[in-house]
C-alpha cells in the first residue's frame, strides 16, 4: 500500500512569513496526526483528527498555527506568522483506528530564517 | 498514559543481537507497549506492539515481563541498516490513539 505522503519535503522561510504543509493518508485511514519534531527531541503532537472532526489540538499553539482535513482525506497544516523556534521537521501519520499503528510520512523540514 | 525510561544509546556489532530495555513502570492493565525506530531523515517508523503476551515479527521480538513492568525490543541479527533511534511508547485508550514519544535510544551497529 502507498504510504502517507507530504509535501514538501524541504522549505525555508523568513520569520513573520507564512508557509503551509500538506498531507495525503494511507488510504481508507480515518485517524490523521500532525507532529512537530525539533532536531534532538522525539515527535510532539500538534493535532489530530478523526475524519474532519479535531480530536485533540491542546498543543497547537493557535495564535499561529491552524490545520484542516476537508473531506476527512488530505489535510493542511499552516503557519502564519512564522517564527525562529518554529525551524522542526513537522510529520503527518495516519491510523485505520484508534487501536491501530500510526504510519508516518517522512515530513516537512521548515527552516525560518 | 504511562511514561517510559529507556537509555539513551546502545552500541551492537553487525550480526548480533540488539536488545533494547525499556522500563514502564507504572503502566495500567489496558495499555499496549510500542516501538518504533527513526532513521535519521525519515519518519517514525512502526516495528512492533503488545500487551502482555510476547510478540514477533519479521522486524523484531518483543518480551514483556509478566508484571508488565518493562519490556525489551529484540533485533535477532542486526545490520547497519538497523542504525536508528528506537522508542518505546506505552499507548492506552484514554489516549484516543495518540503516540506520545520520549527521548529514545540511539542504537548505533558496528560493522
Amino acid at each position: 500500500e502507498a504510504g502517507v505522503a507530504q509535501s514538501p519535503r524541504y522549505k525555508i522561510i523568513e520569520k513573520r512569513q507564512s508557509v503551509a504543509f500538506w498531507c495525503n493518508p494511507i488510504s481508507g485511514h480515518a485517524t490523521l496526526y500532525w507532529y512537530q519534531q525539533i532536531l534532538g527531541q522525539g515527535p510532539k503532537l500538534l493535532i489530530q483528527f478523526q475524519n474532519n472532526g479535531v480530536v485533540d489540538d491542546s498543543q497547537l499553539p493557535k495564535d499561529r498555527f491552524s490545520a484542516e482535513r476537508l473531506k476527512g482525506v488530505d489535510s493542511t497544516l499552516k503557519i502564519q506568522p512564522a517564527k525562529l523556534e518554529d525551524s522542526a521537521v513537522y510529520l503527518c501519520a495516519s491510523s485505520f483506528s484508534y487501536n491501530s499503528p500510526l504510519h508516518f510520512g517522512n515530513g516537512t523540514r521548515l527552516t525560518v530564517t | 498514559d504511562a511514561k517510559t525510561t529507556q537509555p539513551p544509546s546502545m552500541d551492537c556489532a553487525e550480526g548480533r543481537a540488539a536488545n533494547l530495555p525499556c522500563n514502564h513502570s507504572t503502566i495500567s492493565g489496558n495499555e499496549y507497549v510500542y516501538w518504533y525506530r527513526q532513521i535519521h531523515s525519515q519518519g517514525p517508523q512502526y516495528i512492533i506492539h503488545g500487551l502482555k503476551n510476547n510478540e514477533t515479527n519479521e522486524m523484531a521480538s518483543l518480551i514483556i515481563t509478566e508484571d508488565r513492568k518493562s519490556s525489551t525490543l529484540i533485533l535477532p541479527h542486526a545490520t547497519l541498516r538497523d542504525t536508528a533511534v528506537y522508542y518505546c511508547i506505552v499507548r492506552g485508550e484514554s489516549s484516543y490513539g495518540k503516540l506520545t514519544f520520549g527521548q529514545g535510544t540511539i542504537l548505533t551497529v558496528h560493522p
